[in-house]
Formats: C-alpha cells, structure tokens, sequence
C-alpha cells in the first residue's frame, strides 16, 4: 500500500518549456488535489478534483493544467514554465474527513 | 475570504519543555482543522483532525483545541522532544472542497 506518489522528486526546466508532474494513489479516494509550496506562505491549492472526469480550479490556477481520467491518477501540466513556478509541488488525496500527501516534486524553472 | 494564521512563525525551546502552538481563522464557518507535521524535505503527515463539532482531541503527547466561535485552534505538545523538531502546519476546510493553510510554525527543540 504505497498510499500517494509523485514523480520526479526533483526538476529543472528552461523557461517556456512543458512537462507534467505525476501523481497516483491506491487507496481509492475520489478527491485529489494539487498544492504549492512556497516560503513563508504555506500551501496553496492549484487544482482538484472530485472524481475520475471532475476537475476545478483553487487558488493559483494559472499556468496548470490537470485532467482526471481514472481514480487512480491526477497530472498536473506545466504549459510553459516560468520562473515563478519554482516551488515545490505536493499532490493530495482525502479519505473522509483527512487528507493524505504525497512526498512533493521539488521544481526549478530558470 | 478565509485567512489562516500561525503565531509563532519560529520557536526554540529546551527539551522537555511543554508548549502551545497557534492557529486563527477568519470565517469561522469551517467544517473541520487538521495539524500536520512537516519534516524538511518531506510531506506533510497528519497529527490530529478535529471536526466542527468536537473541541479538541488527543494523540500521545499532543493535544488539539477548536474554538470556532473566536476563531482559534491550539496545539498543545507535552514534555517536547528533539524528535519533535519540524513545522507544524493547521489546516482550514471550507465549502467547495478547498483547505486553507496557515504558513506554519517551525520548532526547534534543543536537547
């Protein structure tokens, strides 16, 4: 039971560049949700999702992209990196009431 | 719109020492607060989960209050360890699904 994983651990990208961040979970749970974590200003939530074809925007959603096609798996797109976008990213899931994160992708955009 | 804060943003204290960390909210129309602990580097794993309903609960050494009619949540940690030395953030659910963070408290705890 691995609970939630991210890949990669780490990244860096050039400015404009695309990639996606990958997030799965086994433990079944309909909401998913990605943060970012940045210095002094705790986390703040992209996107999520409330079941596999769901998504909605949080607080930052501009320059993420995510799509939800199965239970398991919730993507995040970078569409053209910038430099702030240099975070770290944590992927989230909620069973009940508790939330339960992910290890983070810790992102460098130069 | 919801705001979370946490006072102190720093601590130090001697090992063994009990302290009190501290969590506010603007809107007090919340369904539930959640403590987790961060190691550097790591996730966040959860400590304690207090629904709206309920004013506080307990695991080990750790104790949390809810106080939703002014706004606060308390986490109280007993006889503090150096294994105890990370950030601790609370976390607000609100309506729609979204969870509001607080910036964290980081503690040192020296032996």
């Amino acid at each position: 039971n691995a609970g939630v994983t991210q890949t990669p651990k780490f990244q860096v990208l050039k400015t404009g560049q695309s990639m996606t961040l990958q997030c799965a979970q086994d433990m079944n749970h309909e909401y998913m949700s990605w943060y970012r974590q940045d210095p002094g200003m705790g986390l703040r939530l992209i996107h999520y999702s409330v079941g596999a074809g769901i998504t909605d925007q949080g607080e930052v959603p501009n320059g993420y992209n995510v799509s939800r096609s199965t239970t398991e798996d919730f993507p995040l797109r970078l569409l053209s990196a910038a430099p702030s976008q240099t975070s770290v990213y944590f992927c989230a899931t909620r069973g009940g009431f508790e939330q339960y994160f992910g290890p983070g992708t810790r992102l460098t955009v130069t | 719109k919801q705001e979370v804060t946490q006072i102190p943003a720093a601590l130090s204290v001697p090992e063994g020492e009990n302290l009190v960390l501290n969590c506010s909210f603007t809107d007090s129309a919340i369904y539930n607060l959640q403590w987790f602990r961060q190691d550097p580097g790591k996730g966040l794993t959860s400590l304690l989960l207090i629904q709206s309903s309920q004013r506080e609960q307990t695991s080990g050494r750790l104790n949390a209050s809810l106080d939703k009619s002014s706004g606060r949540s308390t986490l109280y940690i007993a006889a503090s360890q150096p294994g105890d030395s990370a950030t601790y953030l609370c976390a607000v659910y609100t309506g729609g699904f979204k969870t509001i963070f607080g910036a964290g408290t980081r503690l040192f705890v020296k032996a």
